[in-house]
């Protein structure tokens, strides 16, 4: 039972426009979400997180949006760059500290 | 700070062999996680130290998988004896306890293992 969905293997965009990764959950209980960025042979770094008490969290050219009635939350980058390009995986988790359950994730490819 | 550290980077062994994976956390973190990417899909979690102590190991395969994190520090994930659907990424990573900072996690780079 997959509980964090990413429903696009990939994702090409031109450089300069808006990419939105999207994903969705299941599990209701899921308090804590990130989303982390995966260059190959590196492990996932850390981009952008939300708490379940917040709908919308920015940073810089990123900003995550939480959708808790409909289980949905997106990234946005604004604008794109080909240094974007990258595999993005979602995750949550039930509390602070508690393991993550990522999504299988989104390769994202920006154009120049 | 050297950041989360995995050791070796690659290893190929023969099924029924033994591997050692080892992890460097952040020094003084007390959350240590390992997880596992099989054939590029889902990252999958394996278990879950505070400090020393297992605090969630529901993620472990079976028992040919054995974790260790002395003193609290770095930690070890053993396969003994390894199977071929053991191949994957292996990574490490770690982040503060509460009321220390950020919650995020940080990832090492990871182990390759191969099992042939």
């Amino acid at each position: 039972d997959q509980q964090v969905k990413q429903n696009s293997p990939s994702l090409s965009v031109q450089e300069g426009r808006i990419s939105i990764l999207n994903c969705d959950y299941t599990n209701s209980m899921f308090d804590y979400f990130l989303w982390y960025k995966k260059y190959p042979a590196e492990g996932p770094t850390f981009l952008i997180s939300i708490s379940s008490i917040k709908d919308k969290n920015e940073d810089g050219r990123f900003t995550v949006f939480l959708n808790k009635s409909a289980k949905h939350l997106s990234l946005h980058i604004v604008p794109s760059q080909p240094g974007d390009s990258a595999v993005y995986f979602c995750a949550a988790s039930v509390a602070y500290g508690n393991k993550l359950v990522f999504g299988a994730g989104t390769i994202l490819r920006v154009k120049s | 700070e050297a950041g989360v550290t995995q050791f070796p980077s690659h290893s190929v062994i023969e099924k029924g062999q033994t591997v050692t994976l080892r992890c460097d956390p952040f020094s003084g973190h007390d959350n240590l996680y390992w997880y596992r990417r099989v054939m590029g899909k889902e990252i999958k979690f394996l278990l879950h130290f505070v400090k020393e102590s297992k605090q969630d190991e529901s993620g472990m395969p079976n028992n040919r998988f054995l974790a260790e994190r002395t003193g609290g520090t770095y930690s070890t994930l053993k396969v003994q004896p390894a199977e071929l659907e053991d191949s994957g990424v292996y990574f490490c990573a770690s982040s503060q306890g509460p009321g220390q900072g950020l919650p995020e996690a940080f990832f090492g780079q990871g182990t390759r293992l191969t099992v042939v």
